[in-house]
């Protein structure tokens, strides 16, 4: 059975700081990798999205990364700014076409 | 461009009393999600739909039914609500499923069972 956790469930950093969030996932048979972010009382938005033959996938300032040897992703955002504060969670699609298993979320606080 | 929408976005039921929850999506989707969060517990798949008349058992499927009559909705019901029943429930469709679909999710019910 696909379980995703990530680490830290908490964090807080002053403005224009790089942070990394960690995801990882006890099943490296996936076929892709998402991240998503959800806001205070709001649905979750995707942000970025890996397939297994991929690496990394960059938005702006968002990059994330897989490792499905180690079972691993990181979510990096650079210059961090207020706006970024929100739920960041991770979430695996199993090796069947129809489920995604989500991670419980890391809470981020930007501080100006 | 109004995506996955959900209604009601709240609701209060009483002990047994029973509703639906609807989600439309304007994508063309194939494939549909209920899911709820709790604190604590993440989101956790109710059911699950991937195409126009099918249905299946996610993982907490007990105490709600599911219908796809129509390709663009997803019904979730509940017959007799409980109170382990509150919680936050999201929609969300894909093109293609897990397996390289994007997720687009709804708003959210936020559902109260007394």
């Amino acid at each position: 059975k696909q379980e995703v956790t990530q680490i830290p469930a908490a964090l807080s950093v002053p403005e224009g700081e790089n942070l990394v969030l960690n995801c990882s996932f006890t099943d490296s048979a996936i076929y892709n990798l998402q991240w998503f972010r959800q806001d205070p009382g709001k649905g979750l938005t995707s942000l970025l999205l890996i397939q297994s033959s991929q690496r990394e996938q960059t938005s702006g300032r968002l990059n994330a990364s897989l490792d499905k040897s180690s079972g691993r992703s990181t979510l990096y955002i650079a210059a961090s700014q207020p706006g970024d504060s929100a739920t960041y969670l991770c979430a695996a699609s199993k090796t069947s076409y129809d489920k995604v298993i989500f991670g419980p979320g890391t809470s981020l606080s930007v501080i100006p | 461009n109004a995506g996955v929408t959900q209604t009601p976005k709240f609701r209060v039921l009483k002990t047994g009393q029973s509703m639906t929850l609807l989600c439309a999506q304007d994508m063309n989707h194939e494939y549909m999600y209920w899911y709820r969060q709790d604190p604590g517990m993440g989101l956790r798949l109710i059911h699950y739909s991937v195409g126009e008349g099918t249905t299946a058992k996610g993982e907490v499927p007990d105490g709600y039914n599911v219908s796809r009559l129509k390709k663009q909705n997803f019904l979730l019901g509940l017959e007799s609500a409980a109170p382990s029943q509150t919680s936050v429930y999201f929609c969300a469709s894909s093109l293609a499923g897990g397996r390289t679909g994007e997720l687009f999710f709804g708003e959210g019910s936020r559902l109260t069972v007394l």
